[in-house]
């Protein structure tokens, strides 16, 4: 079975503009979160779908949001991008995100911000 | 902010030694999984250990988990070279609403050739 995928593997932006991230997860996992690894605030939750729906969100701000779509793939946006959004974003996924489940990550996408 | 706190930081071990790496956390969990990543990479999954099992093992893995206390332990026996990499304790305090993992700073374990 294919593991979790994440495209693109790097990135560079400019601050202001910006990107989305995508993120396909095992075959029959609905489950899908993602985390931003960065060497300051280490790794931190970002937010959880499930069924095309938010189900948990972290603290961050609005600029970050997300979406899954009804192949449970997942896609990643951050508007106006900074200097500090520069990190690994991670994405994980489990067959239904519950206390019981594995999580699983992809390789992740390394965004550099200019 | 970060759950849990690991320690030792770094560990620097010969080839053959045994590694333990330690993980304390402040919330009531549901489980704890242990995740290994080489250089910025990916997280690969380990071990999970649910609240209620006290000790778990895998191959060469043997972690353990106090709830009392808010810990856990990660044994590496037999260490080997390709153990090198950071590794990381996560909590997960979801419930059937689904879940979200919250990470320990990390243990850089070095293993010498």
């Amino acid at each position: 079975k294919a593991g979790v995928t994440q495209t693109p593997r790097y990135l560079i932006k400019t601050r202001g503009q910006q990107v989305t991230l995508s993120c396909s997860p095992i075959s029959g996992h609905r489950s899908v979160s993602w985390y931003q690894q960065t060497p300051g605030q280490g790794l931190q939750f970002l937010f959880e779908y499930f069924s095309e729906t938010q189900r948990n969100k972290g603290n961050f701000p609005g600029r970050f949001s997300g979406r899954q779509f009804s192949n449970s793939r997942s896609e990643m946006n951050v508007s106006t991008l900074e200097l500090g959004d520069s990190a690994l974003y991670l994405c994980a996924s489990s067959l239904a995100g519950g206390y019981t489940d594995t999580q699983y990550f992809g390789p992740g996408t390394r965004l550099t911000v200019l | 902010s970060q759950q849990g706190e690991e320690d030792p930081q770094a560990l620097s071990i010969q080839e053959g030694e045994n590694a333990t790496m330690n993980c304390s956390y402040k919330t009531s969990i549901n489980n704890l999984q242990w995740y290994r990543q080489n250089s910025g990479r990916g997280l690969v999954h380990l071990i999970l250990i649910r609240s209620n099992e006290r000790e778990k093992h895998s191959g060469r893995l043997r972690v353990t988990l106090d709830t009392s206390k808010k810990s856990s332990s990660l044994l590496i026996t037999a260490s080997r070279a390709a153990d090198t990499a950071s590794y990381f304790c996560a909590t997960d305090a979801g419930g059937h609403d689904g879940s979200r993992l919250t990470f320990g700073e990390g243990t850089q374990l070095t293993v010498n050739p």
